[in-house]
């Protein structure tokens, strides 16, 4: 049975700092998409990571994937008030499926 | 930019009655997926459509049903709504094939809340 795991599930951070939020898996799978959530919001899509050694940026956000270690990070540098949100990583079953992290409620304080 | 929607919004209504939550897309995708999410809590799949009259269970058990008559439209039915059903909905799609490789879309999700 896939299981997603991130860690940590809450993080409090002052601005400017940088910070990891990880998001380990248990099975074989291609494909990790990291989504954002406002409270009270739906999701919006942030990246997809498609293979082995995949790295994607925007804006202060940069997510990397690395199947082998069935691990991905998502790398928070400087960080400011309107990044505070819930970041969820999921994973494709390769039944296009989705499976989801438990979520990392981050919250940015000046 | 996605063009998924789901009404209502917020739907509180007394146990027993039935509900049904809409969803539509206007982006033509065959995908289409139902989610359960507590308060802060990770998102549990419990049905999707690969397309016309497909629908299959998700992981999470759920009381609900749900019909896909036209590709754009996936709504969501409780018969017999109870308090344990409260919880938010959220449907989204995804086109097969399409880049970039099949990403989900979310709709702003309908929370429900059943006295």
């Amino acid at each position: 049975e896939l299981k997603v795991e991130q860690n940590p599930l809450f993080l409090s951070m002052q601005e400017e700092k940088n910070y990891t939020i990880y998001c380990n898996y248990s099975t074989t799978s291609d494909r990790l998409y990291w989504y954002r959530q406002d409270p009270g919001k739906s999701l919006e899509s942030l990246f997809v990571l498609l293979s082995n050694g995949a790295v994607k940026q925007e804006g202060r956000l940069m997510a990397s994937l690395d199947t082998k270690a069935r691990l991905s990070t998502l790398h928070i540098t400087a960080a400011v008030h309107d990044l505070s949100a819930t970041y969820f990583c999921a994973v494709d079953k390769n039944t296009d499926k989705l499976i989801f992290g438990t979520g990392t409620r981050l919250q940015v304080f000046p | 930019e996605a063009d998924i929607y789901q009404t209502p919004r917020y739907l509180v209504i007394g146990t027993g009655k039935k509900i049904t939550l809409e969803c539509s897309q206007t982006m033509g995708h065959d995908k289409m997926y139902w989610y359960q999410q507590d308060p802060g809590m990770e998102l549990h799949l419990i049905h999707y459509s690969y397309g016309v009259n497909s629908t299959e269970k998700g992981d999470l058990s759920s009381e609900s049903t749900v019909s896909r008559i036209r590709t754009e439209h996936f709504p969501l039915t409780l018969e017999s709504a109870r308090p344990s059903h409260t919880s938010q909905y959220l449907c989204a799609s995804s086109d097969r094939g399409g880049p970039p490789a099949d990403t989900q879309y979310f709709g702003p999700g309908t929370r429900l809340t059943v006295l």
